[in-house]
């Protein structure tokens, strides 16, 4: 199993605004991904971080709303830029172990709740 | 592509009465399946998950799932609810061609009366 922590657990911020949400796995992951769920509802994916290559964004994503970084093999972070209070949401860390066939689980951080004023 | 329909919104249970969530997949490719519950201000947790061997799949606190392909059906079950169960559950589906991508189903609010 991994066990992931995020940082800030939950933040106030302007509109305008740039905040930087940090992953951190207790052990080495091959992908990790970032989701957001909005007020009242489900998980969207918004992209996927390989360590060394750029990150995948899935449609209505982009990278310069969330650019990611993934430096390592224990370590992400995603940035909302420009924020609007659209975007007031919690943001997920999850880590997949690995790609096998066999590798089938994802953990999940504790989220970041995030209002944006 | 996958996709998962969790087909009720909201479930209203008594304590002690069987509970039945329901959850459809779309899938391309021979899907993993799971199921999380999220708790009021929690994060999310397993409970169970499918990957292709027993079709009858049993997880924690008492849950179970059956995979049936001809009705691409991810049911969860459990025979008595209890208080604690009243959460937020996801049926998920993971994409093992695509990075272990996870696409999340809706979710369903269980709701256990006393």
């Amino acid at each position: 199993s991994a066990v992931i922590s995020q940082k800030p657990s939950r933040d106030i911020c302007q509109r305008g605004t740039s905040l930087t949400i940090q992953c951190q796995v207790d052990s080495q992951v091959t992908m990790m991904f970032w989701y957001r769920q909005q007020p009242g509802q489900s998980l969207t994916l918004i992209a996927t971080a390989n360590q060394g290559s750029e990150a995948t964004y899935e449609s209505g994503f982009v990278i310069d709303k969330f650019p990611i970084s993934r430096p390592n093999l224990t370590f992400s972070t995603l940035t909302v830029s420009n924020m609007s209070p659209e975007d007031s949401s919690i943001y997920l860390c999850s880590a997949a172990p690995g790609t096998g066939p066999r590798d089938t689980e994802a953990f999940f951080g504790q989220g970041t709740r995030l209002t944006v004023v | 592509a996958q996709s998962v329909t969790q087909l009720d919104s909201h479930v209203s249970v008594s304590e002690g009465t069987p509970v039945l969530l329901r959850c459809n997949y779309s899938s391309s490719y021979s899907p993993s399946l799971f199921w999380y519950v999220q708790h009021p201000n929690k994060g999310l947790q397993l409970l169970l998950k499918y990957t292709s061997a027993a079709t009858l799949v049993k997880g924690i606190n008492g849950f179970e799932a059956e995979f049936k392909k001809s009705e691409t059906s991810f049911h969860l079950t459990k025979p008595s609810a209890h208080m604690s169960d009243a959460a937020e559950y996801f049926c998920v589906v993971s994409d093992r061609r695509n990075f272990n991508k996870f696409y999340f189903g809706s979710g369903t609010k269980l709701n256990v009366k006393p």
